[in-house]
């Protein structure tokens, strides 16, 4: 049964530092990952999607890598801004299946 | 394209009632999938539709719980004699499936709370 794991568990710090959200992952026969962004009390919205044979995917401040031998990917965020306050899931569909299977996310706190 | 669209946003019951949620995934999206999420913690995976058959259903979905779609659409989840351990975010993905790998996008989800 597919784990997922994140750390840490929440983060806090000033505007305009880069910084590193980490996800790993017990089973590596994964087809895709993904990161979600989730405001307070509000539904997730998809950030980015790594296929398994990616290695990395952008889109503007944002980097995802994936290793998948050694079950892990990362969320670097760039120049952080405020705004960028939020709660950081990550997801891989678990084993044989279509479900996704979610980290406890990252509570990150940008403070201005 | 006009997102995942769920309703009610709210719902306050009490213990032993019966409520019914509402998921219009979006247009051509042919998977629907629902999730359960409590504070703190990632959402969990409930059951997932692909056109109108329920092909998944996880052991969290107990027998109070049935969900459907008909026409392929949009999606009920009906929850009977509801307990307090039901409180929890109602979340409603859709994604494109034709050869797989495509992402899940959701709802802003259903908050139900059990008085």
């Amino acid at each position: 049964k597919q784990e997922v794991t994140q750390i840490p568990a929440a983060l806090s710090v000033p505007e305009g530092e880069n910084l590193v959200l980490n996800c790993s992952f017990t089973d590596s026969a994964i087809y895709n990952l993904q990161w979600f962004r989730q405001d307070p009390g509000k539904g997730l919205t998809s950030l980015l999607l790594i296929q398994s044979s990616q290695r990395e995917q952008t889109s503007g401040r944002l980097n995802a890598s994936l290793d998948k031998s050694s079950g892990r990917s990362t969320l670097y965020i760039a120049a952080s801004q405020p705004g960028d306050s939020a709660t950081y899931l990550c997801a891989v569909p678990d084993t044989g299946r279509r479900a996704l299977t979610f980290g406890s996310g990252t509570r990150l706190q940008v403070q201005p | 394209d006009t997102g995942v669209s769920q309703n009610p946003r709210h719902k306050i019951t009490k213990r032993g009632q019966n409520v019914t949620f509402r998921c219009d995934p979006i247009s051509e999206h042919n998977r629907l999938y629902w999730y359960r999420q409590t504070l703190g913690q990632g959402p969990e995976f409930l059951t997932y539709f692909q056109n109108e058959a329920q092909l998944e259903k996880s052991r969290l979905l107990s027998d109070r719980f049935s969900a459907e779609r008909p026409k392929g659409s949009f999606s009920t989840l009906e929850i009977q004699r509801t307990e307090q351990g039901d409180s929890a975010m109602y979340l409603c993905a859709s994604s494109l499936e034709v050869e797989g790998n495509q992402p899940q996008h959701f709802g802003d989800g259903t908050r139900l709370s059990i008085l």
